[in-house]
């Protein structure tokens, strides 16, 4: 079964920190992606990456950076943690579209953060 | 840029009758993938049904199937027989071939007993 595990679930920051984000796929894919989950809001975009060290922004990267140095590991960076980064952030990981049959895409189970 | 749209934020269908979901999209490109998603309170997202842009034919998954309407640019979720664990929030997504995957706001769906 591919996993995407996301290190952490839970966590809480205080404004002004340094957040790290980490998500692990175990299946050799190409793709990988961040988004952010709001109420009304659906998924949206903030990071994406094709390749390693390749990167592309979705729609909303402000506030955000990523870093992918090894295929399998994709993270995502808050600089300066603010209260509206508030939200369930999630990973997910796919092949290249047309590379293979039966492309999908997994996600991980989510990790909420706080920021207070 | 590609987008998805899901205009019914919320719907609802007794127990054992049919519902359908709406999405439609935007795009330029002639390949790329739909998807319909499920998403139950354990925020555990789950592939309900795939459809491949270049097949005519409907995707069908048991009780779920789609009505693909590549020119209208439409990709509706039909859920027969609906159960109470189908109660969920269902995302429409689209995967092109700038290997970006944008997804619509969202339905939620709850089933009466």
């Amino acid at each position: 079964d591919v996993k995407v595990t996301q290190s952490s679930r839970y966590l809480v920051k205080r404004t002004g920190e340094k957040v790290f984000l980490e998500c692990v796929q175990d299946m050799d894919h190409e793709n990988m992606f961040w988004y952010r989950q709001d109420p009304g809001l659906g998924l949206r975009l903030i990071y994406f990456s094709y390749d390693v060290k390749m990167k592309e922004k979705g729609d909303i990267p402000e506030g955000y950076s990523v870093s992918r140095e090894k295929k399998e590991r994709f993270s995502l960076i808050l600089e300066s943690a603010s209260t509206n980064q508030t939200s369930m952030y999630l990973c997910a990981s796919s092949p290249d579209l047309f590379s293979r049959s039966g492309n999908t895409i997994y996600f991980g189970e989510g990790s909420w953060l706080t920021v207070v | 840029a590609q987008t998805v749209t899901q205009s019914q934020p919320e719907m609802s269908v007794q127990e054992a009758e049919t519902v359908t979901l709406s999405c439609t999209y935007d795009t330029s490109e002639s390949d790329y993938y739909l998807f319909w998603y499920k998403q139950p309170p354990s925020r555990q997202m789950i592939l309900v049904i795939r459809q491949e842009a270049y097949k005519q034919q409907n995707a069908t998954e048991n009780r779920f199937s789609v009505n693909f309407q590549k020119a209208a640019k439409s990709f509706s979720l039909k859920i027969s027989d609906s159960q109470l664990g189908d109660a969920a929030m269902y995302f429409c997504a689209y995967h092109g071939g700038s290997e970006k995957l944008v997804f619509g706001k969202g339905t939620k769906l709850t089933v009466n007993p």
